[in-house]
This record gives structure tokens, sequence and C-alpha cells, in this order.
């Protein structure tokens, strides 16, 4: 079965600076997906940004990028130039099999003006 | 971009009622999943479906049900409900074969 590891609950970082998120995973899968979403306030649900374990290039979306290590099992998510609007609950997300998403607990991200 | 559609988007609801929650996925998604996020609490898999058969099944209580119409809608049955059911609920879909899934607005139901 997965498992995925948020180990850090909540963080802070001053707008403009950039922060780190991690995430670690276990699957037995050889082929699958990572994703990490962002929930604001609102609750939606908000893809940030994809990777494909079979790819070795990190992703990247504009100020967010992801730093993978599959032999690892790592998953991180960095946020550069922070914005107040990047506060949000970030999961992270393995997707394999029969496609279903386990969740982390999350990352509860504050920025500070 | 046509998105996900839930409804209802609120629902209370007295213990030991039945609810029923719809999920209206994206044109041409043939796969529906469903999730439940209590307080605090990260979303859980309930159930998914493809091409109107159950694919997957999560941590789903036998009080509930799920199916997937011809139309691709689903809905979500939850009967005998207690207050531990009050959550958002989420619906989310993705065409076929993407692990890619795009969610929907949530259901919040409270159980008084």
């Amino acid at each position: 079965a997965q498992t995925v590891t948020q180990s850090q609950p909540e963080m802070s970082v001053q707008e403009a600076e950039t922060v780190t998120l991690s995430c670690t995973y276990d699957t037995s899968e050889s082929d699958y997906y990572l994703f990490w979403y962002k929930q604001p306030p609102s609750r939606q649900m908000i893809l940030v940004i994809r990777q494909e374990a079979y790819k070795q290039q990190n992703a990247t979306e504009n100020r967010f990028s992801v730093n993978f290590q599959k032999a690892a099992k790592s998953f991180s998510l960095k946020i550069s130039d922070s914005q107040l609007g990047d506060a949000a609950m970030y999961f992270c997300a393995p997707s394999s099999g029969t496609y279903k998403y386990i969740f982390g607990t999350g990352t509860r991200l504050k920025v500070l003006a | 971009a046509a998105g996900v559609i839930q409804s209802p988007r609120h629902l209370i609801k007295e213990k030991r009622e039945t609810a029923t929650l719809k999920c209206y996925p994206i044109p041409r998604h043939d796969t529906v999943y469903w999730y439940q996020q209590g307080p605090g609490q990260d979303p859980q898999f309930l159930i998914s479906f493809y091409e109107k058969m159950q694919s997957d099944k999560g941590s789903i209580p036998d009080r509930f049900s799920a199916q997937q119409f011809s139309d691709y809608h689903s809905e979500l049955n939850m009967s005998s409900l207690e207050l531990g059911d009050s959550a958002l609920y989420f619906c989310a879909s993705s065409p076929e074969g993407a692990y890619e899934q795009y969610f929907g607005p949530g259901t919040r139901l409270t159980v008084t």
C-alpha cells in the first residue's frame, strides 16, 4: 500500500522569499505520477504541479518547481518569490495503479508580509 | 473551460437521515472519484468509477453507496447519517488513462 509523509505540519515564509515543502512516499509501482495540490481557505483543490516518475527532469511551473529524487522516494516543492496568495494547505499525492490519490497530511504555508 | 460540478454545495441533515450528493464531470471525462475530507484532515479516497463500472474502493462505509450513470454523472448516497459523516465531499474527474484529476468545489455536509 502507498504511504505519503509530509513531515512539516506548518511552514512560514517571508513574502518574496523561497520555501521548500517536503514529501516522501512509498510505492511498489514502477509507473506513477506525483502531484502537489494547494487548498486555500475556499477549500478548492487546485493543482500546482505534476511530475511523471519516468522523467528524470524536474517539473517547473512558473514560480513552482519540484526536486524529485526517485531512488529516495522524495518529492519536494519549492516556491520561489512567495506571494500572499500562496498561503494555503499543500498536499502531496502520488497516483498509480487504479489512479486514485493517496494524500499526505498536508503542510500549512503561511506567508508573512 | 467547463469544470466539475457538484450539487448541492451545502447540505444539512439530521442523524439517521439520508443524503444524496451529485457530481457532473467535465465533458468527455469518463472516470469519477469521490473523496471525503473531515475537519483538519487530508482528503480520503472513497470510491471511483470508470465507464459506469466501479473501478476502485477505499474506506467507504457500508452505509454509503455510489454509482455512475449513462451520462457519466455520479451520485453518492449516504444513509443512516452519523455526526462523524460531517465533512467536505469532493468529486474529481479525469479522462481515460490520465493520472491527473480535476476537482469540483466540494459539497459540505453537516450532520446535526
